[in-house]
């Protein structure tokens, strides 16, 4: 069974200190893995999608990277507007919807 | 991305009776859709999955009689909660997919509270 772990569970920063979250996964032949945004309240905001092991995507003051094992979201001098709950997901060929994780809860302290 | 509408925002409801809600793709055909609840500082729990013009899969757990889910068309996919309980109280979110992408595009949530 496909299944994501996420670390930190939670993860405290000081503005434009930078770091990088967790997702562990194993699936059986992946189709993609996903990062989401999610703010209290309202729906995911999808971020990227990653496919095979060695790509790497950028957005603003993020990038995702990915191995056989594990995607790492790097966050570069953060800003409080980072604030939210990242969340990584992976789709396998034996399913038809995607396995998320916990979760990483990020606060940026200006 | 594309856009999913997802409606109501929050709604609140007697004890007894039945909510739907509403998932519409505004921009895409979402040919694949999904309907999650989410508990306070907790993940996504995937409820069902709903591929268009056919029957809903749903989740170990989750009656099926209790939360009906239409998909009849290829941009609007409805989660009905009937005979609603305090219980049933949560955050509920649809994502839609639809080809040749494998990411999901998320709704807004729709906070249900039942008193």
């Amino acid at each position: 069974e496909d299944q994501v772990t996420q670390s930190p569970e939670a993860l405290r920063l000081q503005e434009g200190e930078s770091s990088s979250l967790n997702c562990s996964y194993t699936v059986s032949g992946l189709r993609g893995l996903f990062w989401y945004r999610q703010d209290p309240g309202k729906g995911p905001e999808f971020l990227f999608t990653l496919y095979s092991a060695g790509e790497e995507k950028e957005k603003e003051r993020l990038k995702a990277t990915l191995t056989k094992k594990e995607s790492f979201l790097h966050i570069t001098a953060p800003k409080p507007e980072d604030s939210a709950t990242y969340l990584c997901a992976v789709h396998g060929y034996n399913n038809n919807d995607m396995r998320f994780g916990a979760g990483t809860r990020l606060t940026v302290k200006p | 991305g594309a856009v999913v509408s997802q409606h109501p925002s929050w709604v609140i409801c007697k004890s007894g009776t039945s909510v739907k809600i509403e998932c519409r793709s505004l921009d895409f055909q979402a040919t694949t859709m999904f309907w999650y609840r989410q508990f306070p500082k907790q993940s996504l729990m995937l409820m069902a999955t709903s591929n268009e013009g056919s029957k809903a899969t749903y989740e170990q757990g989750v009656e099926k009689d209790k939360f009906l889910i239409n998909h009849a068309s290829l941009t609007l996919s409805t989660l009905t909660v009937t005979s609603a309980h305090p219980e049933d109280s949560s955050f509920y979110i649809c994502s839609a997919r639809g080809l040749p992408n494998t990411e999901a595009f998320f709704g807004q949530g729709t906070r249900l509270t039942v008193v």
